[in-house]
C-alpha cells in the first residue's frame, strides 16, 4: 500500500523552530517531485514548498529564508525544517507528492498539526 | 503569482443533480490545472489533472475541461459521498496556487 505518514507537529512558541517529517513506504519519494502544503484551520489549502529529483528547491515567499524542504533517499523520508515561526504558521502540514506529469499532487498524507501559539 | 479564482464559494444541491464549479486564472496556464476533493478532517484528494484526465479510480461523473484562464468541474448525477469542498490548482509555475474552494452542501 502506498502510504505517506507525516510526524513532528505539536505547539511551540513564537520565534521557535520545529522539523517536521514525512515517511514514505510503497513509494520511492526520490523519483518523484514531493511538496509540502499547509492548511489553516477553517481555511483553504496553501502550498509551501517543493523539492525536484534533482535537489532543486522551492518556496512560498511567505515562507522563504526560514524553511528548508529536503529529502533524505537512505531512509525514504521527506523533511521541513521550520525556523522563526509565527502564529501566521499554525496549521495542518500535508506532504504530497507530484506522481503524474505535472505538478498536481496524486498521493498525500494524513497530515500534521503545527501550532504556534505562546 | 498566479491568482486562481473559483466559483461559486459554496452551492447547495440534491442527490441526482448536475454541479458546475469554475476556476479561473489571473493568466494563462495551458492545462495545467487540477481539482481535488476534500471532506472534512481528511487530506485532499486528486480528481483531475492537466484540466481534463481523471485519475484512475475517480468515477466518471466527474470531468474537467478547459485551457488557457477559463477551467470547468461538473460533476453528473450528484451521489451522497461528493459532498464535499472542491479546490483548483495551477500547475505552471511556482509559486503553486490553489483557489479558495467550492463548499457543495445537501439541498
Amino acid at each position: 500500500e502506498v502510504q505517506l505518514v507525516e510526524s513532528g507537529g505539536g505547539l511551540v512558541q513564537p520565534g521557535g523552530s520545529l522539523r517536521l517529517s514525512c515517511a514514505a513506504s510503497g513509494v520511492t519519494l526520490s523519483r518523484k517531485d514531493m511538496h509540502w502544503v499547509r492548511q489553516a484551520t477553517g481555511k483553504g489549502l496553501e502550498w509551501v514548498s517543493a523539492i525536484g529529483t534533482a535537489g532543486d528547491t522551492y518556496y512560498a515567499g511567505s515562507v522563504k529564508g526560514r524553511f528548508t524542504i529536503s529529502r533524505e533517499s537512505a531512509n525514504n523520508s521527506l523533511y521541513l525544517q521550520m525556523n522563526s515561526l509565527t502564529s501566521e504558521d499554525t496549521a495542518v502540514y500535508y506532504c504530497a507528492r507530484a506522481g503524474l506529469s505535472s505538478d498536481s499532487f496524486d498521493i498525500w498524507g494524513q497530515g500534521t498539526m503545527v501550532t504556534v501559539s505562546s | 503569482d498566479i491568482q486562481m479564482t473559483q466559483s461559486p464559494s459554496s452551492v447547495s444541491a440534491s442527490v441526482g443533480d448536475r454541479v458546475t464549479i469554475t476556476c479561473r486564472a489571473s493568466q494563462g496556464i495551458g492545462s495545467w490545472l487540477a481539482w481535488y476533493q476534500q471532506k472534512p478532517g481528511r487530506a485532499p484528494k486528486l480528481l483531475i489533472y492537466t484540466a481534463s484526465n481523471l485519475l484512475r479510480g475517480v468515477p466518471s461523473r466527474f470531468s474537467g475541461s478547459g485551457s488557457g484562464t477559463d477551467f470547468t468541474l461538473t460533476i453528473n448525477s450528484l451521489q451522497p459521498e461528493d459532498f464535499a469542498t472542491y479546490y483548483c490548482q495551477q500547475a505552471t509555475s511556482f509559486p503553486l496556487t490553489f483557489g479558495g474552494g467550492t463548499k457543495v452542501y445537501i439541498k
